[in-house]
């Protein structure tokens, strides 16, 4: 699996948009951006996936850079349950996910 | 709502014995479960995948003889850690992807269980 690269921590002010990046400047071709979050002694929460289209769903907004080497997952309206650590990975689909360190969100009120 | 589930949430147990933890998914058959761990403070990391009717496959550096996986059905699989010691202390958290019902590129994770060996 390629690997990606993300801040370690980021804090975002309660109804702001959250803005998340991620580099993935190996990704292959049939490789998804997937974007994992999780909150503290939790199982990962899935939130959203591409391939090379921006994408959209009722949590979040997945933007990918047109030659796929990075991307950027936004939250619209950040909530203080949105404070977790997020994950951007890389795999084809029905794989093992490779969880690197992420980015833990402080959403602060 | 939840679509994976685990049991127990948690357990404690005293060094030198086995604890079996369960994988459910609950609303759709998994062709294929991942067993991972998390330390505290770090990521998740991989220990097997397991296929239905299938010996699991092991990462690197997890003992096969000491992490027990059995995946008998269509909806459970099982994670054994046999004679459990205090550095096997972790958070196991497994995760199903699979066919009917739900799409093949979501890995849907259970919400893992704490084991404390003493």
């Amino acid at each position: 699996d390629a690997k990606t690269t993300q801040p370690p921590s980021m804090d975002c002010a309660e109804g702001r948009a959250a803005n998340l990046p991620c580099n993935h400047s190996t990704i292959s071709g049939n490789e998804y951006v997937y974007w994992y979050r999780q909150i503290h002694s939790q199982g990962p929460q899935y939130i959203i996936h591409g391939l090379k289209n921006n994408e959209t769903n009722e949590m979040a907004s997945l933007i990918i850079t047109e030659d796929r080497k990075s991307s950027t997952l936004i939250l619209p309206h950040a909530t203080l349950r949105d404070t977790a650590v997020y994950y951007c990975i890389v795999s084809n689909s029905g794989y093992a996910l490779n969880f690197g360190k992420g980015t833990s969100l402080l959403v602060t009120p | 709502g939840a679509v994976v589930s685990q049991h127990p949430s948690w357990v404690i147990c005293k060094s030198g014995t086995s604890v079996k933890i369960e994988c459910r998914s609950l609303d759709f058959q998994a062709t294929t479960m991942f067993w991972y761990r998390q330390f505290p403070k770090q990521s998740l990391m991989l220990m097997a995948t397991s296929n239905e009717g299938s010996k699991a496959t092991y990462e690197q550096g997890v003992e096969k003889d000491k992490f027990l996986i059995n995946h008998a059905s269509l909806t459970l699989s099982t994670l054994t850690v046999t004679s459990a010691h205090p550095e096997d202390s972790s958070f196991y958290i497994c995760s199903a992807t699979g066919t009917s019902g739900r799409p093949s590129y979501e890995q849907y994770f259970g919400p893992g269980t704490r084991l404390t060996v003493t």
